[in-house]
């Protein structure tokens, strides 16, 4: 069946550019997570949904990120004015429940703020 | 706060022979361990995954990782190595914080190389 997809898988902003960032996730899965990957790095937690709700944005770096799931499946992340520091891979997962459930993880959108 | 370390950021090992990848972990109670691997251009997939049954947990692909909390150390091993087992491998640790969610925390990766 088809996995958790990601558009665009490359993106190329200009410093302070708004961006926006798509998610689709495993048909009726309940729980989806954004993740932020630096080269070199391990993923990092930035946000997760239960349906429609943000129930946890601890991870979000600062006020100009931003995520919404509106009919609780597709979800966007949104970044305002662009940094450099931006740079990465953003990484979304959806999972069937809470807990215990796997998390299936897209193939990531590349972000590189010029 | 739970966290892991894995200890190699690079491991390089001949096709045939024995992997081990090694991370260590620390947690306030007994956690839920995983192993992830990303091939280039590929989302993140799950190897196995620990939580709290047996200690020796068994993977997809022919890989295994003990838990031993007295090592405080989950590291992953496959017997024989294969080419297409080349990827970046990722410790992590779960992170409950309360909302029903299991945030994943990563750790910084381990490149391993196959030598033909």
């Amino acid at each position: 069946g088809a996995g958790v997809s990601q558009s665009p898988r490359y993106k190329v902003a200009k410093r302070g550019q708004d961006v926006a960032l798509r998610c689709d996730p495993i048909s009726g899965h309940v729980s989806l997570f954004w993740y932020q990957q630096a080269l070199g790095q391990g993923p990092e937690f930035l946000t997760y949904f239960q349906n429609e709700a943000q129930l946890d944005k601890s991870g979000l770096p600062s006020d100009r990120f931003f995520a919404e799931r509106p009919e609780g499946s597709v979800s966007t992340l949104k970044i305002q004015r662009t940094q450099q520091e931006d740079s990465a891979v953003y990484l979304c997962a959806s999972s069937s429940g809470t807990y215990t459930y796997e998390q299936y993880f897209g193939p990531g959108t590349r972000l590189t703020v010029t | 706060a739970q966290s892991v370390t894995q200890l190699d950021s690079h491991v390089s090992v001949s096709e045939g022979t024995p992997v081990l990848l090694r991370c260590n972990y620390s947690s306030s109670y007994s956690p839920s361990l995983f192993w992830y691997v990303q091939h280039p251009n590929k989302g993140l997939q799950l190897l196995l995954k620990y939580t709290s049954a047996a200690t020796l947990v068994k993977g997809i692909n022919g890989f295994e990782a003990e838990f031993k909390k007295s090592e405080t150390s989950f590291h992953l091993t496959k017997p024989s190595a294969h080419m297409s087992d080349a990827a970046e491998y990722f410790c992590v640790v779960s992170d409950r914080s309360g909302f029903g969610n299991e945030k994943l925390t990563f750790g910084t990766g381990t490149r391993l190389t196959i030598i033909p």
